[in-house]
């Protein structure tokens, strides 16, 4: 069965410091990868996804990750976090013999110290 | 630009009632899904939905859940009987289609609060 861990459940980050969110997951085949940010009361939106191809993906907001199919990783990175990326981080598994349903890690609680 | 919708942005209901929660999936989308996250845990998937059947469901999606596209633009979820467990926010999310790998789009969520 498919499974996507997030080892961190918060990290607290300075303000202008690089941030790396780790993200695992578990599954036979290439899966689809995405990670979606989550303000406080607000819905989900994609930061950025990897379907084929180059393993470093750029996504919005700054943001990037990189797919490595031997460590079965896909983590997430910014290279100097702003205090509007104070969020909750979610990594999630999609695969097409699932019907793309999504697979979610419990979530990375970031927080940003001035 | 397109986006999901979601209404209400808050239900309070009493266990035992029916509540229906309602999504419109952004116009050409033709693959729907339901989501649900309890507070401070994962979100979890409910069900997928393509041309008018569930093509997915969880273990979650039980008999007490239904899924409906009742005219073109809207997709509900509807649980029959709640319980308290069932509170949770309720993500609906559309995608284009599956011939290429698609991008889900999320609404804002519906919080749903039994009693």
């Amino acid at each position: 069965a498919q499974s996507v861990t997030q080892p961190d459940i918060h990290i607290t980050v300075s303000e202008g410091a690089s941030l790396e969110l780790r993200c695992n997951y578990s599954y036979g085949a290439t899966p689809y990868l995405f990670w979606y940010v989550q303000s406080p009361g607000q819905g989900l939106q994609l930061l950025l996804k990897y379907f084929s191809g180059d393993t470093l993906v750029q996504g919005i907001k700054g943001f990037e990750a990189e797919f490595k199919r031997s460590q079965s990783s896909f983590n997430l990175r910014k290279p100097s976090v702003h205090w509007s990326d104070a969020a909750e981080y979610f990594c999630a598994v999609g695969a097409r013999d699932s019907n793309y349903q999504l697979i979610w890690g419990a979530g990375t609680k970031l927080i940003i110290k001035p | 630009e397109p986006e999901v919708t979601q209404t209400p942005s808050h239900q309070v209901t009493q266990m035992g009632q029916e509540v229906i929660l309602r999504c419109v999936p952004i116009s050409n989308h033709l693959y729907f899904y339901w989501y649900r996250q309890i507070l401070g845990q994962k979100v979890e998937f409910l069900v997928s939905f393509y041309n008018n059947e569930i093509s997915e469901k969880s273990e979650i999606f039980d008999d007490q859940f239904s899924v409906e596209r009742p005219d073109g633009s809207n997709f509900t979820l509807k649980i029959r009987s709640t319980k308290l467990e069932d509170s949770a926010m309720y993500f609906c999310a559309s995608s284009e289609g599956q011939v290429a790998p698609g991008e889900q789009f999320f609404g804002p969520g519906t919080r749903l609060t039994v009693l």
